[in-house]
């Protein structure tokens, strides 16, 4: 079983939809992070988070420390959208190594 | 743009090649990191690097070297490569370790 599990691994929505990617994690952690990738490879990080909720336009993420588990969610999708989103989490040895998740692949049809 | 390029994008090579991947990050960064994506397989860190020193060397074969000759730059010298060795090679940099991580675009690599 890996350390930190995604679901779920594929999501296909229309435009405009809300959508919930989740993310559960085994091990102890300092940090949570949501990165993005897109066709081609390039990764962007969208949010660093140890604690509680944050927001940045159209994307929210979450985080229950107690529970080990994160959720990215993204209000009025849009077709720009469509990308893999990954979890990763940094683990509190060692805060440098960022263990993955296998990734959501998320498409938004128009 | 994420003010982290590497060189070059794509790379074909055979498994007696040497070759080198080369990463630069225009952030004033302390920390740069190495990652490996494979087909159907999460990210895996290689290697990370503060402040040029190598700080996290997770399980590499020695058929991958790295070089961080300065903070700017981190290389990953090839040889003797396996055919699975195919994928995807990120760099990422960060303030200091524990920041939030500036990707590259990556390297796609095919060793035949």
């Amino acid at each position: 079983k890996n350390e930190v599990e995604q679901s779920p691994q594929n999501l296909t929505a229309q435009e405009g939809e809300f959508i919930t990617i989740n993310c559960s994690y085994s091990v102890g952690i300092s940090a949570l992070h949501w990165l993005q990738q897109h066709p081609g490879g390039g990764i962007v990080s969208l949010f660093m988070l140890s604690s509680g909720k944050k927001k940045h336009g159209r994307l929210i993420a979450t985080i229950n420390i107690q529970e080990k588990h994160s959720s990215l969610h993204i209000t009025a999708s849009h077709p720009r959208d469509s990308a893999v989103y990954i979890c990763a989490v940094a683990l509190i040895q060692g805060a440098q190594k960022l263990v993955f998740g296998q990734g959501t692949r998320l498409t938004i049809n128009p | 743009e994420t003010g982290v390029t590497q060189t070059p994008r794509h790379l074909v090579m055979g498994m007696t090649n040497k070759k080198s991947l080369k990463c630069e990050q225009h952030l004033g960064h302390n920390a740069m990191y190495w990652y490996k994506q494979s087909a159907k397989k999460p990210l895996e860190l290689m290697f990370v690097y503060s402040l040029e020193e190598r700080v996290e060397n997770n399980s590499v074969p020695s058929r991958f070297s790295p070089e961080c000759p300065n903070s700017s730059h981190l290389f990953l010298h090839l040889h003797t490569l396996q055919p699975e060795d195919s994928a995807l090679y990120l760099c990422a940099s960060s303030q200091d370790l524990r920041e939030t991580q500036y990707f590259g675009p990556g390297t796609r690599l095919l060793v035949l």
